[in-house]
This record gives structure tokens, sequence and C-alpha cells, in this order.
């Protein structure tokens, strides 16, 4: 079991849906993180939180520590969201790398 | 363009050739990370410099891999006699550590390998 799961794996939806995806993670950890994969590779970070909510236009994520559980939310979403999302945590004694999930792959149709 | 830079793109190899990557971080950026990642999965770490010096090699580096940042600047990745198993993107990412913890990453674009 991978420690860092990520729901759902692949997720479709029409332009201006409101997206949801969430992530879950089995260690203690100092941070965590949501990235955004497009094709070809390149990785952008899109938040980096420890504790509550960061919003960034139309992105929100959310962390519940206690429960180890985090929750990406795109509202109005459009065609250009379409990408991977992954989901990546740091632990707490070892600050210098990142646990990955394995993405959420996100098409979102016009 | 000041983001992390990486070069090649795409690298196509015959099983048993050398191949090195070129990873050019946000330059005030003191560390630098590699990560491999490999068809539908999520990128594994691999190596991490804080300046030149290495500090952590993954498991996953074999004898085979070796990661250099001479200057504390950019970075190479070279693995030698490769395998067909060595195919996937090889990614790099910098950050800035000023004595915090959890900097933000900023990743390159990549550098496709496959091995034939």
């Amino acid at each position: 079991k991978n420690e860092v799961e990520q729901s759902p794996q692949n997720l479709t939806a029409q332009e201006g849906e409101f997206i949801t995806i969430n992530c879950s993670y089995s260690v203690g950890i100092s941070a965590l993180h949501w990235l955004q994969q497009h094709p070809g590779g390149g990785i952008v970070s899109l938040f980096m939180l420890s504790s509550g909510k960061k919003k960034h236009g139309r992105v929100i994520a959310t962390i519940n520590i206690q429960e180890k559980h985090s929750s990406l939310h795109i509202t109005a979403s459009h065609p250009r969201d379409s990408a991977v999302y992954i989901c990546a945590v740091t632990p707490p004694h070892n600050t210098d790398k990142l646990i990955f999930g394995t993405g959420t792959r996100l098409q979102v149709f016009p | 363009d000041t983001g992390v830079s990486q070069d090649p793109r795409h690298k196509i190899t015959k099983r048993g050739q050398n191949v090195t990557f070129r990873c050019d971080p946000i330059s005030e950026h003191n560390r630098l990370y590699w990560y491999r990642q490999t068809l539908g999965q999520g990128p594994e770490f691999l190596t991490y410099f804080q300046n030149e010096a290495q500090l952590e090699k993954s498991r996953l580096l074999s004898d085979r891999f070796s990661a250099e940042r001479p200057k504390g600047s950019f970075s190479t990745l070279e693995i030698q006699r490769t395998e067909q198993g060595d195919s996937a993107m090889y990614l790099c990412a910098s950050s800035l550590d000023y004595g915090q913890v959890n900097e933000k990453l900023f990743f390159g674009s990549g550098t496709q390998l496959s091995v034939l």
C-alpha cells in the first residue's frame, strides 16, 4: 500500500463543473504539496500547506491533519485545467525529499 | 526564462550506452533534486544537493548512476551502461533553503529517456 493515495485516478468533467481530488496519507508529515503536471512532464507547484486551507484563483486546497487527508477543489473548471494533479508529502524527520502519490488525471471537456 | 531548465528534453539511446543529463536550477536556489518518473507513477526521489554537496542518495540510485553539482550551480546526472529499465522521465527540481523547512519546489520539464 502506497504511503500517499489519491482518488480518483482518472476524472473527466464538463467545463464549468466543480472538481474535487482527494489525497490520503499514512505517514506523519510536516507539509503537503499539490502539484500540477502537464503533458510533456512539466510540473508546477500549486500549494504547500501544513494546516487549514489555501486558495489561488479558482483552486482551493484543504488539509485535515487529524484525518491525514487533503482535498484539491477546482471551481468552474476549464479545459486548460486538464492535467495530472499530484499530491506529495514531506515526512517530519526527513524534510529533504517528497513522497509522491501516483496522481489524478483530470480531463475537462468543453 | 528564469525557471529550472533541463537538457536534453528527449534522449533515445541503445542499451549499454552512457547518457548524461543536465539541469540548470533557478540561479539563487541552493538545493537541487533529481527525481525519476515512470509512466503512470508519481516521481521517485533519486538524490539531492545542498550547494555542491550531495547529501542523500536513494537506494534507487545504483552504482551506474552518478550525479554531480561541481560549482553549486548546474547539475549533471550520468547513467552508465544503460538498461531498458532506466527508461523514464528524469525530473530536476530546485528550491531555496534559508533555514526553514518545506520551501517551495520548482520543477524542470524533465528529460525523457528511452533505452532501446
